[in-house]
């Protein structure tokens, strides 16, 4: 199957600080999807980026399908930021990254 | 909008008992999926179905068994449990093809 690497596995930071976390897939993808799962293990969807670039507020994404990696902007950070965000790739069957553990300090 | 419900919340169970993890969605969707993550990992897939009637194993299938008698509901069993399966169960669903999935909120289940 697919391999999902993300980078970096953990991402300190302090209350309004910008950040990029990447995630790197081993083959051609027809379905990307970026996740935040909070800290009461909620997963919330920020996007579905098979292609291209979105925006939602502070949080923007970019895949380039071509060179097999996506990324997730952070922008002006906030504490409810803080979790886990994932990477999931493939068709329907989603293939699941380990995640970056987010933490941001007030 | 309910979305994706999962029940229960959370479980003990001892090794060697048996139980059902409900799940149920009310957007239509024609795909439903089963998903465990475990500590630190992400989710890996263990069961999916793309309509009622039709199911299909996923990364992680042994020891889960699954049906899907209805659009709406896809319930996930553990026949003899074992503490391997010690786990966090998230449901999701979609549209057919490839289409952003909405998941559940998760059901916590420990196996003593």
């Amino acid at each position: 199957g697919i391999q999902v690497e993300q980078s970096p596995p953990d991402l300190i930071l302090q209350e309004g600080a910008n950040s990029t976390l990447r995630c790197n897939f081993s083959d051609s993808v027809n379905n990307l999807q970026w996740f935040h799962q909070n800290p009461w293990g909620q997963l919330i969807n920020l996007f579905y980026i098979p292609s291209g670039t979105k925006q939602n507020g502070r949080l923007s994404a970019t895949t380039v399908a071509t060179e097999r990696y996506s990324l997730l902007y952070i922008s002006s950070s906030q504490t409810t930021d803080s979790g886990v965000y994932f990477c999931a790739v493939d068709d329907y069957k989603l293939s699941f990254g380990a995640g970056t553990t987010v933490t941001v300090r007030a | 909008n309910a979305g994706v419900t999962q029940t229960p919340k959370f479980r003990i169970l001892k090794i060697g008992q048996s139980m059902t993890l409900q799940c149920t969605q009310d957007m239509n969707h024609n795909y439903m999926y089963w998903y465990r993550q475990d500590p630190g990992m992400g989710l890996k897939l263990i069961y999916y179905s793309v309509g009622a009637g039709i199911t299909d194993k996923g990364e992680v299938p042994n020891g889960y068994n699954v049906s899907r008698s209805t659009t709406e509901d896809f319930p996930l069993r553990l026949e003899l449990a074992a503490p391997s399966q010690t786990s966090v169960y998230f449901c999701a669903s979609s549209w057919p093809g490839n289409q952003p999935q909405h998941f559940g909120d998760g059901t916590r289940l420990s196996i003593l």
